[in-house]
């Protein structure tokens, strides 16, 4: 089963950049890196998703070394409305479920 | 293009009831996943349907039920309602090949929030 690690949780203040690490040892080979964000009382919102090296979107970067054991997403600037928490998700291999990791809980201070 | 849609948003039920909750998910998506969230347990994954058929269950007992139609919409019962049921229950649609589907971006609706008493 593969399992990811990540932070419990982590503060920063508005317009510093962010780094979330997180640890997935067991990924397979054709797996993608996912990440969701997710703010009280309401579902998960995709964000980024690579496979190796950098991926950059409009909200975030995600950097993955080549041997993909770990990936950090970047938030540039966060603001208070970043507050929320950041998951990085695998997949069981035995079959098509996505799991959820305990997720970051990232709270940005003015 | 609509979101995934879950009915009800809220909803309140005694011990021993049972509970139909129902998903829409996106126009085209055949895949839809539902998931229980509770401030101890996070997001645990309930089961995942395709083509009305269920692709993979997750640890949950036999009281934790759901179906497919064939418009992709989906319906979970959980029967004999427990105090530890209550949780947001989301549902998260995705095109869904054949494949894995963590390389597949999931859309998540709002939930449903149940509360046992």
């Amino acid at each position: 089963l593969a399992k990811t690690t990540q932070p419990i949780s982590m503060d920063s203040y508005e317009g510093q950049e962010v780094n979330i690490t997180c640890s997935h040892n067991n990924i397979a080979t054709n797996d993608y890196i996912t990440w969701y964000q997710q703010f009280p009382s309401q579902g998960p919102r995709f964000i980024i998703q690579g496979y190796k090296t950098k991926v950059t979107n409009e909200v975030a970067s995600l950097f993955i070394p080549a041997d993909r054991k770990s990936s950090t997403l970047s938030l540039p600037r966060v603001s208070l409305s970043d507050t929320a928490v950041y998951y990085c998700l695998s997949l069981d291999t035995g079959g098509f479920k996505t799991i959820f990791g305990a997720g970051t809980r990232l709270f940005v201070k003015a | 293009k609509a979101g995934v849609t879950q009915t009800p948003r809220y909803l309140i039920k005694t011990r021993g009831q049972q509970v139909t909750l129902s998903c829409s998910p996106i126009s085209g998506h055949r895949s839809v996943s539902w998931y229980q969230q509770t401030p101890g347990q996070g997001l645990q994954f309930l089961f995942e349907y395709f083509s009305e058929t269920q692709r993979n269950k997750g640890n949950f007992p036999g009281r934790f039920s759901g179906r497919q139609f064939s418009n992709s919409r989906s319906e979970m019962n959980v029967s004999t309602l427990e105090l530890g049921d209550s949780a947001l229950y989301l549902c998260a649609s995705s095109l869904g090949p054949e494949g894995s589907s963590v390389n597949e971006k999931l859309f998540f609706g709002s939930g449903t929030q149940l509360s046992v008493l």
